[in-house]
């Protein structure tokens, strides 16, 4: 079936380091990737996604690009800062079963002042 | 106020008492998603219904139920709670196409003692 993999954590950098979270998938289809972050108390929240092979999302600094020979959708950000500290998670839209979203199992991020 | 609204956010309960999380949704989709959280496991998806008349279950649907009341609400219910169910839970809503998110509740807190 399909599924998300991505790196263990937790992940723990200074600030202004260079982050890389990776993700690889598994699917049948065509899916479409997210990040999603989910911030301390809080719910996730979409932080960018990517619909087609090649495709670059990116917000907030973050981005990822769609890879599909590699099936692969690598988070990086290049200089990291304290408030990025929180729980990131990789997920994509199962484009069979009517589309619903299979997350990864998550990885903690911590930036150290 | 949000779009996805969960009640209550925290929970205490006894083992075996029945206990019903709430959610509804302001967003106008037609799907709605409970996933639980645990860590290391990132999230896994409990029950999901496609509109009022559709309800699917997930990986994990044992030990629990749902009710779409409306397009707006959809309920879970632990009929015999157990200390293993301790875990954040989450409902989610799409609007069933695969290159949009998902959007996020802020999670109840459930401790099954």
């Amino acid at each position: 079936g399909n599924s998300v993999t991505q790196m263990e954590g937790p992940v723990t950098l200074s600030e202004e380091a260079f982050l890389t979270i990776n993700c690889t998938y598994t699917a049948t289809g065509y899916p479409s990737l997210f990040w999603y972050v989910q911030y301390p108390g809080e719910g996730l929240q979409l932080l960018l996604k990517a619909t087609k092979a090649d495709d670059k999302g990116s917000n907030k600094g973050f981005e990822a690009t769609y890879r599909k020979e590699t099936t692969s959708f690598h988070l990086e950000k290049g200089s990291v800062q304290v408030s990025d500290s929180a729980v990131y998670f990789c997920a994509l839209s199962d484009p069979t079963g009517g589309f619903k979203t299979i997350f990864g199992a998550g990885t903690r991020l911590f930036v150290k002042a | 106020d949000a779009d996805v609204t969960q009640t209550p956010r925290n929970r205490i309960t006894k083992t075996g008492k029945r206990i019903m999380l709430e959610c509804s949704q302001t967003k106008g989709h037609d799907r709605m998603y409970w996933y639980r959280q645990d860590p290391g496991l990132g999230l896994q998806l409990i029950y999901y219904s496609f509109d009022v008349k559709d309800i699917n279950k997930g990986e994990i649907s044992d030990g629990y139920s749902v009710s779409r009341q409306a397009q707006a609400k959809f309920s879970l219910s632990l009929e015999s709670a157990i200390p293993n169910q301790t875990a954040l839970y989450f409902c989610a809503t799409s609007d069933g196409e695969m290159n949009t998110e998902a959007f996020f509740g802020q999670g109840t807190r459930l401790t099954v003692v």
